[in-house]
């Protein structure tokens, strides 16, 4: 059974530092990784999505790195804004699982101006 | 486009009672999935839709609980009588297929509260 674990919990960090946030997740037979935003109230927006043969992913200052692997997965965020903060969530679709997503418990970041 | 649309947004009700919860996917996609998140579990996948047809239920946690998908544009969820255990945020989401490289659209998501 597919398990996803985020670690830590809770970072906070001041702004315009430069940040990791991390993935584990327990069976590497995975089609793709994705990294979801969550603003407190509001619903998830995908932020990347990393295909199985691929190694990373950019956007602007995010850039989401896979080791299939290894089953390892790190969202680095550049330059940290208080805009940034939200809660950071993984989630994976194994392999002929069809849409289904596991989803890890989240990262709640804060940066602090 | 207007996303991915659920209501009510927040609902409060008693145990025993009955709860709908409604959502209206992204014009066009074919897939819709009903999510429930709690400070416990996290965010779980309760069931999928594809083409309204019931792919995945294995997530929902017990007969109380019913999802059903009339047409493209409509679906919701029932809960049959409700208990405090099953408040929760409720989400609804959407995508244009359920190939590989295609990612999915939350809503808001439903505030439930059981009392």
């Amino acid at each position: 059974k597919q398990e996803v674990t985020q670690i830590p919990a809770a970072l906070s960090v001041p702004e315009g530092e430069n940040l990791v946030l991390n993935c584990s997740f327990t069976d590497s037979a995975i089609y793709n990784l994705q990294w979801f935003r969550q603003d407190p109230g509001k619903g998830l927006t995908s932020l990347l999505l990393i295909q199985s043969s691929q190694r990373e992913q950019t956007s602007g200052r995010l850039n989401a790195s896979l080791d299939k692997s290894s089953g390892r997965s790190t969202l680095y965020i550049a330059a940290s804004q208080p805009g940034d903060s939200a809660t950071y969530l993984c989630a994976v679709k194994g392999d002929n699982q069809g849409g289904k997503l596991i989803f890890g418990q989240g990262t709640e970041l804060s940066v602090k101006p | 486009d207007a996303g991915v649309i659920q209501s009510p947004r927040h609902e409060v009700t008693e145990m025993g009672q009955e709860v709908t919860l409604r959502c209206k996917p992204i014009s066009g996609h074919n897939s819709l999935f009903w999510y429930r998140q709690t400070m416990m579990r996290g965010l779980e996948l309760l069931i999928y839709f594809n083409n309204n047809v019931p792919i995945d239920d294995s997530g929902m946690p017990e007969d109380r609980f019913s999802a059903k998908m009339p047409n493209a544009s409509f679906s919701t969820l029932k809960i049959q009588p409700s208990e405090p255990r099953d408040s929760a945020v409720y989400f609804c989401a959407s995508s244009s297929g359920l190939e590989w490289g295609v990612t999915q659209y939350f809503g808001p998501g439903t505030r439930l509260t059981v009392l």
